[in-house]
């Protein structure tokens, strides 16, 4: 089965920090990549996604992921985090089988807390 | 701004209470989900739709859960009867390239 593994539960950071957010899938078929933010208290809204190209994808408010099929990795990156980035970061994958598209499958998702 | 809506944003009741939730997809969005979200199981996914049609319900406890879409534009899951450990934030979601993902109801069951 597919499955989609975020390494870190909980992280935490003093503001201006680096982040680097680590995740890996496990199909290796093609597959489309998408990290998620849930802000306390909300929804799940987009960050940013990966359908083919570029690997080095750009999200919202200065977020980056980089996809690299050989490591099965997307690793969610931002060189300088605020206290505003306080959520929790939930990866997803989705998957072409047969030419129909899977369901996404998130990973258990990752709590940043910033340090003011 | 198209948004999946959700009714109730919150939702206390007793044990052995139905439980109806609604969602809106937004409009042209053929694909619809529901999630669950607890802290202990993290987001889980109980059912979707595809052109209104279920496509798979495997996540949802079949004797007191169930999934409907009436109409393109409303979508409902329903508990009866509800348990405590029932309690969770139930999330609708509609597709078109990514999912868009609704306020979620906060579900107390006491």
């Amino acid at each position: 089965a597919q499955s989609v593994s975020q390494h870190n539960h909980h992280v935490i950071l003093s503001e201006a920090a680096s982040l680097e957010l680590g995740c890996n899938y496990s199909y290796g078929g093609t597959v489309n990549l998408f990290w998620y933010v849930q802000y306390p208290g909300q929804h799940l809204q987009l960050l940013l996604k990966y359908f083919s190209g570029d690997p080095l994808v750009k999200g919202i408010k200065g977020f980056e992921a980089e996809f690299i099929k050989s490591k099965f990795s997307f690793n969610l990156r931002k060189p300088s985090v605020q206290w505003s980035d306080t959520a929790e970061y939930f990866c997803a994958v989705n998957s072409y089988y047969g030419g129909s598209q899977g369901n996404l499958i998130f990973g258990k998702g990752t709590k940043l807390s910033v340090k003011p | 701004d198209a948004r999946v809506t959700q009714t109730p944003r919150h939702k206390v009741t007793e044990m052995g209470q139905e439980v109806t939730m609604r969602c809106q997809p937004i409009l042209g969005h053929n694909t619809v989900f529901w999630y669950r979200q607890t802290m202990m199981q993290g987001l889980e996914l109980l059912a979707y739709f595809r052109n209104r049609a279920p496509l798979d319900d495997s996540g949802m406890p079949k004797d007191r859960f169930s999934a409907e879409m009436p109409d393109a534009t409303l979508a409902t899951l329903k508990i009866q009867p509800s348990e405590p450990r029932d309690s969770a934030v139930y999330f609708c979601a509609s597709e078109y390239n990514e999912q868009f993902f609704g306020p979620g109801t906060r579900l107390t069951v006491l």
